[in-house]
């Protein structure tokens, strides 16, 4: 079936550092893969996303690197800081026309030390 | 301009009572998605509304329910509850019925079932 998977559970970065943070999929149909930040007591928030024939896509502070071959992707986010404290989802989306619904993975806690 | 908004915020049940959870969108957005978070997990889909109608449903069973008015706010319903539905309800707006960036959360509804 389906499925967004994550790697490890819990990422601790010296503050300044990079971080890495991966995930794994299942569905070679995905059209999209989405990186969303979630803070204590609020929703998810958009980051990054990347079509699914690229394999990679940089933002601010933040680069998505997509593989396909081994159905891998990952999030860099440059230079972290404290403010990026928070779990980090991976999702895809398949968009078929007749609704729409993103597939989310566990989860990944990303702990920035001072 | 508003965002997502959902309310109440949290909310004590106990088993077999019936629930209902409120989102407004963004305004200008059609398309309201629900979605399921457990504890120390991704949030899994239940239903997509756009235009009033439903477009998708997750795997979710018919004790679960929703619609959308008019105005494009929506309703979740949850008959007969059972301690497993202790969980944050996302609301998730979006223009149409989105593609990967599009997507809008809300802080969703903490509801505990006791």
């Amino acid at each position: 079936g389906e499925s967004v998977g994550l790697h490890l559970p819990t990422l601790s970065v010296q503050e300044g550092d990079n971080s890495i943070i991966n995930c794994a999929y299942s569905n070679s149909a995905s059209d999209y893969f989405i990186w969303y930040k979630q803070e204590s007591g609020k929703g998810p928030q958009f980051i990054i996303d990347i079509r699914s024939n690229m394999d990679k896509r940089q933002g601010q502070r933040v680069t998505v690197l997509l593989n396909k071959t081994v159905k891998h992707l990952s999030l860099q986010i440059a230079a972290t800081q404290p403010g990026d404290s928070a779990v980090y989802f991976c999702a895809e989306i398949r968009l078929t026309g007749g609704g729409n619904k993103l597939t989310f993975g566990t989860g990944t806690q990303l702990k920035v030390e001072l | 301009d508003a965002g997502v908004t959902q309310s109440p915020t949290h909310l004590i049940k106990t088993r077999g009572q019936h629930v209902t959870l409120r989102c407004s969108p963004i305004s200008g957005h059609k398309s309201v998605s629900w979605y399921q978070q457990v504890l120390g997990q991704g949030p899994q889909f239940i239903f997509q509304y756009y235009e009033k109608e439903e477009r998708g449903r997750g795997n979710f069973p018919d004790r679960f329910s929703a619609r959308q008015f008019p105005n494009y706010s929506s309703e979740l319903n949850v008959n007969a509850l059972l301690l497993g539905d202790s969980a944050l309800y996302l609301c998730a707006s979006s223009l149409g019925q989105g593609t990967s960036e599009g997507y809008t959360f809300g802080s969703g509804t903490r509801l505990t079932v006791v």
